[in-house]
């Protein structure tokens, strides 16, 4: 099956600063690749995605890159701000049955 | 849309005692999961219906978990008898199957289990 690694498990950043975090992946016929955000106490939330088709997607301050070549996935976050902090967990969903596998999560923290 | 719904949102109970969480999905959504979530890690998967059919289930401890979506809609995850290591959050999520709608996976708010 699928096996996604996430790096790094924790990342602290100051405000206005850009955080990357970075994840691979081993199905290469993995085709959709989310990104959640989870605070605390709260359930995931779909921040961005991208689909297999496509090698960069942006929505304001967040952008999701892809390398099906190298099978990895980053997100990109810039300007970043305190409401930014929060574990984040990439994901990618195999080719049959819509299943995802998820990394192990990434705590940002951004110190205003 | 109204989103997916989870009860209880919290429930505390005694090792070897039984507990049961419901999940209803986003309308028209086929696909339903069952995730565990222990604190600090990521969501793991113990489920996967697609419509009242079971995907994959090859992480759920059958021992003493049961999950059932009898009509294809909401669904019942069981707990016969519990451990303390099941205490976590128990999150159901769901998504469509049809074409192009068959990739976004939406979260209900989660059941926070603790087992004493």
């Amino acid at each position: 099956g699928e096996n996604v690694e996430q790096h790094p498990s924790t990342l602290s950043v100051q405000e206005g600063d850009s955080a990357v975090i970075k994840c691979t992946y081993s199905d290469s016929a993995s085709n959709y690749f989310p990104w959640y955000k989870q605070e605390l106490g709260k359930r995931p939330q779909l921040i961005i995605d991208i689909r297999s088709n496509v090698g960069e997607k942006k929505d304001q301050r967040i952008a999701v890159t892809l390398n099906k070549t190298a099978k990895h996935f980053s997100l990109h976050i810039t300007e970043t701000q305190p409401e930014d902090s929060a574990v984040y967990f990439c994901a990618a969903r195999g080719y049959n049955f819509n299943k995802f596998y998820f990394g192990s999560g990434t705590k940002l923290n951004v110190k205003p | 849309e109204a989103g997916v719904a989870q009860s209880p949102r919290y429930k505390i109970i005694e090792k070897r005692q039984s507990v049961a969480f419901w999940c209803n999905p986003i309308s028209g959504h086929a696909t339903l999961y069952w995730y565990q979530q222990i604190l600090g890690q990521g969501p793991k998967l113990l489920i996967q219906f697609q419509n009242n059919g079971v995907v994959d289930d090859s992480q759920l401890p059958k021992d003493r978990f049961s999950a059932e979506r009898l009509k294809g809609v909401d669904s019942t995850l069981k707990i016969q008898p519990a451990k303390l290591e099941d205490s976590a959050v128990y999150l159901c999520a769901s998504s469509g199957s049809a074409p192009g709608l068959a990739y976004e996976q939406y979260f209900g708010p989660g059941t926070r289990l603790t087992v004493t």
